[in-house]
Order: C-alpha cells, then structure tokens, then sequence
C-alpha cells in the first residue's frame, strides 16, 4: 500500500509567480486535502476535494485553486505568489473525513 | 481566533518516565480529537484518536485523555522514548455541512533525554 506522496519536495519561486504543487492520494481514499504550514505554526485548512469538486473551503483567497482528478490525486495552485505564501504545503489523504494521512510536503519559499 | 491551543511550546523528559502534552479547545461542536507526531522534513503521522463520546483512549504507549468540561485534551506518553522526540500537535474536527476540517494547534516540541 503506497502512501500519500507530493511533489516537488522544495521549490523556490519569485512574488508573482503562479506555483502547481502535486499529491497522489494513498490507495483506496477518495478525499484530498490541502494544508498550509507556516512556519512556527499548525498546519491551516486550505480546502478539501471529494468526487473531483471542492467541497469545503477554509480562509484562503481564490487565487488559491486547486483540482482533483478521476484517480483521486490532486494539485493545488497558487497565483500571483505573495512572500507571505513561503510555508510548507501539505496534502492529506483519507476515506471521508476520518483521520487523515500526509504527505511529506513542499517546502515553498517565495522571494 | 485560536480555537486549538498548545500552550506548551516544549517540554523535555527523561527516558522512562512519562510525558504529558496538553491541548485546550474552544469550540463545543468539535465531535473528534487526535493527535499527530511530525519529525523534521516528514508529514505529520497519525498517534492516537478520541471521539467526543469517550473520555479515554489509549493504544499501547499513547493514552489520550478527553475532559469536555474542561475543553480539555492531554497525550500521556508511558514509557517515554528517545525515539519519541518529535513536535505533536493535537487537532479538533469541526464540520461545516458536509465537511469535515482537521483545526491544529501550534504542536508541543518532545524532547525525550537518554
């Protein structure tokens, strides 16, 4: 059984870029969701994906999108990149909403 | 609005004696707890779980102890571990409609001294 993995494991990338980060679900989960690390801090809910639609959302602007696809893996995208989006992203796998599993995350650092 | 607090920013135990993170909550409507172990450069790893309907759980090492009165959860770690030394964050469930939304707290770093 393979775990959640996510790609790239760091990026760097200058304010204004746009940046697609990627995450396969572990096998057998049908829920993505999207976390956001600041440093210091616990993880932030961005939002969540069920049936290939989001269906929940935390207090993220829009410029914060993301997709999931048939085979249940996700990507998360940000545009117009802020210095304040230097965190590490996480995705989390699981069945529903029951606990969920991470991935190592993407060390973003927006300069 | 911190609805998930770890006052603790650290603590630090001798091996073989017991640890205790604690974690307080504000929001009545959380229906389930747990608890997550994260070491540098790796995702946060699932430890333990609580419903709200319980007031204990415990799995081998880990015991997780539910006050709702309180607002109150706390990790009991017997015996602590060198190996143990990690950050933990303790988070709440809160759904809003259909979703369900893990809430962290700040994360206690463990420090656990051979």
């Amino acid at each position: 059984e393979t775990g959640v993995t996510q790609s790239p494991t760091h990026l760097i990338k200058t304010r204004g870029q746009q940046v697609t980060l990627r995450c396969s679900s572990q096998s057998g989960h049908n829920t993505v969701s999207w976390y956001q690390q600041a440093l210091g801090q616990g993880p932030q809910f961005i939002f969540q994906y069920y049936r290939e639609e989001e269906n929940g959302r935390g207090n993220f602007p829009p410029r914060f999108s993301g997709l999931q696809f048939p085979n249940y893996s996700s990507e998360l995208n940000v545009n117009a990149l802020e210095l304040d989006d230097s965190a590490l992203y996480l995705c989390a796998s699981s069945v529903h909403s029951e606990k969920l599993f991470f991935g190592s995350g993407t060390q973003l650092s927006v300069l | 609005d911190q609805q998930v607090k770890q006052n603790s920013p650290s603590l630090s135990v001798q091996e073989g004696r017991i640890s205790i993170l604690n974690c307080d909550y504000t929001n009545s409507m959380f229906d389930y707890f747990l608890w997550y172990k994260k070491y540098p450069a790796e995702g946060p790893t699932f430890l333990i779980s609580i419903s709200s309907i319980k007031d204990k759980n415990e799995d081998g090492r880990f015991t997780v102890f539910l006050n709702k009165s309180a607002k109150h959860l706390s990790l009991h770690i017997v015996p602590s571990q060198p190996g143990d030394s990690a950050v933990y964050f303790c988070a709440a469930r809160a759904f809003s409609g259909n979703t369900g939304k893990l809430i962290f707290g700040q994360g206690t770093t463990l420090q656990v001294k051979p």
